[in-house]
């Protein structure tokens, strides 16, 4: 079974202030790793996939800013930055599982309440 | 792009009544994907209920089912008897590339389901 860790598990952000979230990958023979978010209320949706350490990726959503990391081959980093007031986010991380590889295998998630 | 649409909730029944949350899709990157339900429990991250990956197949798992239909690009997922325990938020998805890591999963908004107290 895949494993994959997450912290912090929920942080109160004040306004302005980027957040850094770690996502740590315990057993998985593939080396692919995503993060997905999810505004309250609103779609989970996918944000990146990084394979190789070294690894980044950017992108502007309405309502927040990312930087995504592949710091190793088991740790995978995403900075979220410019929230908007008063926003709840929800960022999980996942990795590929099983024969086929075609199943994610979820984080338990990091929340974040933008203040 | 893929997109995906689902039962909007909250949806509430009573214990040992059936349950069925319907689930479209529309996939426009690739004909067959990979359909999934997915389950998030309160203060937990995302489980894998069931999937299917070839169509006119059906999947199930603890009591859930779902079939995959081409025809009608749907994969809706029912129970039959339902309990306190299946209280939780259900997310129907499909994958755009089968049999890579690097798959990418869209999903519909999700669906809150609980029993009837």
């Amino acid at each position: 079974v895949t494993l994959l860790e997450q912290n912090p598990r929920w942080r109160l952000v004040p306004r302005g202030q980027a957040v850094n979230l770690r996502c740590i990958l315990k057993n998985s023979q593939y080396p692919w790793m995503s993060w997905y978010q999810q505004d309250l209320q609103k779609q989970l949706q996918w944000l990146f996939t990084l394979r190789s350490p070294g690894d980044k990726e950017v992108k502007s959503l309405p309502g927040a800013d990312y930087l995504a990391t592949r710091v190793t081959d088991t740790e995978l980093r995403l900075q979220v930055a410019n929230m908007s007031q008063g926003r709840t986010l929800y960022c999980t991380c996942s990795a590929p599982t099983g024969k086929g590889q075609d199943t994610q295998y979820f984080g338990p998630g990091t929340r974040l309440l933008v203040l | 792009g893929d997109s995906v649409t689902q039962t909007e909730g909250p949806v509430t029944v009573s214990e040992s009544e059936s349950l069925i949350i319907n689930c479209t899709y529309s996939a426009t990157s690739i004909a067959y994907p990979n359909l999934f339900w997915y389950v998030r429990y309160p203060g937990e991250g995302l489980q894998l209920l069931l999937k299917v990956i070839t169509a006119g197949q059906k999947g199930s798992s603890r009591g859930f089912e779902a079939t995959y239909n081409k025809e009608t690009t749907s994969f809706h997922l029912q129970k039959a008897s339902v309990q306190e325990s299946d209280s939780a938020v259900y997310y129907c998805a499909l994958g755009d590339l089968p049999g890579t890591g690097s798959n990418r999963l869209t999903f519909g908004k999700g669906t809150k389901f609980s029993l009837i107290p």
